[in-house]
């Protein structure tokens, strides 16, 4: 089992620009998240996904746009990238909710806007 | 919101047992503890959690507090490897999935 895989590791953005991060699990869990970690702070949830098709916003979703058409795959669309957006992303998935089930998170995707 | 509350820091010394406190006395009944811990430029990990009873795994033990107010993450040997930033959060009915990483505590070991 990979777990959970994201792509790209390192990304710079220019102002404006748009990118999708990419996250896949291969362990047939039903939930996925997404969380931005800014620099010595803990994690925040942007957006989540309790199966495919259905997505509900997190803590902090203004920015972002998420599709979930798979069971494997959870992409994260940035349209018209802020500095404010600067940060590491990561991705998690668990078999049922965080509240009660062990998560499984990602290696990362760390990203400048410039 | 049901908050958790930890030191910023701690320091231990290499193969010695390690006490991770985490105070939560707004914790509902069906909140579970959760603890996770960040090594250096890594994702989160899971490392263990409880509801009531006293936890072990291959990990760590996770010591609940009679009346839940308060939770004690034990290392039993740190090493090297166990230096990172542990959160302690609150999951169950109230937060769904939206667990809330709070500022963690970073534990440093010396060898």
């Amino acid at each position: 089992n990979a777990g959970v895989t994201q792509t790209p590791k390192f990304r710079i953005l220019k102002i404006g620009q748009s990118m999708t991060l990419q996250c896949a699990q291969d362990m047939n869990h039903n939930y996925m998240y997404w969380y931005r970690q800014d620099p010595g702070m803990g994690l925040k949830l942007i957006y989540y996904s309790v199966g495919a098709g259905i997505t509900d916003k997190g803590e902090v979703p203004n920015g972002y746009n998420v599709s979930r058409s798979t069971t494997e795959d959870f992409p994260l669309r940035l349209e018209l990238a802020a500095p404010s957006q600067t940060s590491v992303y990561f991705c998690a998935s668990s078999f049922g909710l965080a509240g009660w089930n062990e998560q499984f998170f990602g290696p990362g995707t760390r990203l400048t806007v410039l | 919101d049901a908050k958790t509350t930890q030191p910023n820091s701690m320091e231990s010394n290499e193969e010695e047992p390690v006490h991770l406190p985490c105070n939560h006395s707004t914790i509902s009944g069906t909140d579970y503890i959760h603890w996770y811990r960040q090594l250096p430029s890594q994702g989160p990990e899971y490392v263990i959690h409880g509801l009531t009873s006293n936890v072990n795994n291959r990990m760590a033990s996770l010591a609940i507090a009679e009346d839940r107010k308060s939770s004690t993450l034990i290392l039993h040997r740190a090493t090297l490897r166990d230096a990172a930033v542990y959160y302690c959060i609150l999951g169950g009915d109230n937060a769904g999935n939206m667990l809330t990483f709070g500022g963690g505590t970073r534990l440093m070991v010396k060898p």
